[in-house]
């Protein structure tokens, strides 16, 4: 199984902030990571895939960057709708696995 | 567009069978070469992926749950289901279903709202 690390665990941030996620793989993903946006008692989220395309709807204030095992999320001007836990997904081959989450909070 | 909505108990007793639903509208489980998964969360952790099923029939799973897990379709309701047994606490989670956006992508568009499943006697 590819193994999916996340860091932070948590960030604590003002609106208007700028903030980064990190999420490595243990093996070369080439640029299969999909990122996800959770809030409490719902489902989660696409916001981007392979690693940098926008899912439709989603804010350009989003973006995603890297490849092979090393991979980043950025937001960046925090709006204080994006108060949610964030996970990164490999999706490079079965089984598919999901980092920790990153919980931004205030 | 497509939805997804689960179904099934909500309370499941030590060693028993955990058994969900999850039924498709807005389109046909059997349209495409999309595949659909099943994922859970226990409370307060992280995503966990259990398996999938293809329109072809082939199935795949976290090896995890192998042992443990069966996905199955059935095409004339638009439904498909997961069968975990043997469970215990540890499998108290939140169930979601899902289906990969796009044909030959592994992420996630459409999920289900997900359903609550405890394990409990």
């Amino acid at each position: 199984d590819i193994q999916m690390t996340q860091s932070p665990s948590s960030v604590s941030a003002s609106v208007g902030d700028r903030v980064t996620i990190t999420c490595r793989a243990s093996q070369d993903i080439s640029s299969w990571l999909a990122w996800y946006q959770q809030k409490p008692g719902k489902a989660p989220k696409l916001l981007t895939y392979p690693a940098s395309s926008l899912q439709s709807g989603v804010p350009s204030r989003f973006s995603g960057s890297g490849s092979g095992t090393y991979f980043t999320l950025t937001i960046s001007s925090l709006q204080p709708e994006d108060f949610a836990t964030y996970y990164c997904q490999q999706a490079n081959n079965f089984p598919l696995t999901f980092g920790g989450g990153t919980k931004v909070e205030i | 567009q497509v939805q997804l909505q689960e179904s099934g108990p909500g309370l499941v007793k030590p060693s028993q069978t955990l058994s969900l639903t999850c039924t498709v509208s807005g389109g046909s489980i059997s349209s495409g070469d999309y595949y659909w998964s099943w994922l859970r969360q226990p409370p307060g952790k992280g995503l966990e992926w259990i398996g999938c099923i293809f329109d072809s029939g082939n199935t795949y799973y976290s090896p995890s749950l192998r042992s443990r897990a069966t996905i199955s379709v059935d095409t004339s309701k638009n439904q498909f289901s997961l069968k975990l047994n043997s469970v215990a606490a540890a499998d108290t989670a939140v169930y979601y279903c899902a289906r990969n956006l796009v044909v030959g992508s592994n992420w996630f568009g459409p999920w289900g709202q997900g359903t609550l499943v405890t394990v409990s006697s």
